[in-house]
């Protein structure tokens, strides 16, 4: 496995639902984060991690709680969403924060 | 207020000839300016990239020009090919306030269509 992975691709949860974002990287990066996309916006950064330390938290919503347990493994971590967090959540990763950043394919999210 | 803007949100061209991208920001403290590439379904893949010292890097097919006087960069393709057909998005970066981070700040993208 190469590159960045994100696991699961789509879900779709409850607002009472509580689930969890997957992200893993093989490039040896030190760098990880989260965006999220919504329709008709740009991408959106909620958090950065450097060497498993969270260093930026864009004022993320506490329903949005991230963990890094490793350089290689970021989750996301979502309980009591609300409908208007639907979008896609993308992971990236960067050698360091000021290394240019590789995206993994993204999990669309739909919240009902 | 956005600070990266994309203001074509959809180009069409032919294929062979060129495609032109273009990307504005306000913000004078971008020193590295980014193209991502994104297709349906997958997530924005890296395209070429140029520093501020620089005002123009070429890669392939694909030349990256900044103006920086203009707050203006812009992405040449040529000649355009179907496979091109994506949305392509802008970003920038710099050094955030009173920290060493640099924040990746994204355009709205622009969906580019090469018709065979």
């Amino acid at each position: 496995e190469t590159g960045v992975t994100q696991t699961p691709r789509h879900l779709v949860m409850g607002m009472t639902n509580k689930k969890s974002l997957k992200c893993e990287q093989h490039l040896g990066h030190n760098a990880m984060y989260w965006y999220k996309q919504s329709a008709k916006k740009p991408l959106e950064l909620m958090f950065v991690y450097n060497f498993k330390e969270q260093t930026e938290n864009n004022s993320v919503p506490s329903r949005f709680s991230p963990e890094c347990p490793n350089s290689s493994h970021l989750f996301l971590h979502l309980h009591t969403l609300q409908p208007e967090d639907s979008a896609l959540y993308l992971c990236a990763s960067s050698q360091d924060p000021t290394g240019t950043q590789y995206f993994g394919p993204g999990t669309r999210l739909l919240v009902l | 207020d956005q600070q990266v803007k994309q203001n074509s949100p959809s180009l069409s061209v032919q294929e062979g000839r060129i495609s032109i991208l273009n990307c504005d920001y306000t913000n004078s403290m971008f020193d590295y300016f980014l193209w991502y590439k994104k297709y349906p379904a997958e997530g924005p893949t890296f395209l070429i990239s140029i520093s501020s010292i620089k005002d123009k890097n070429e890669d392939g097919r694909f030349t990256v020009f900044l103006n920086k006087s203009a707050k203006h960069l812009s992405l040449h393709i040529v000649p355009s090919q179907p496979g091109d057909s994506a949305v392509y998005f802008c970003a920038a970066s710099g050094r955030n306030s009173g920290g060493s981070n640099y924040k990746l700040t994204f355009g709205k993208g622009t969906l580019l269509t090469v018709n065979p």
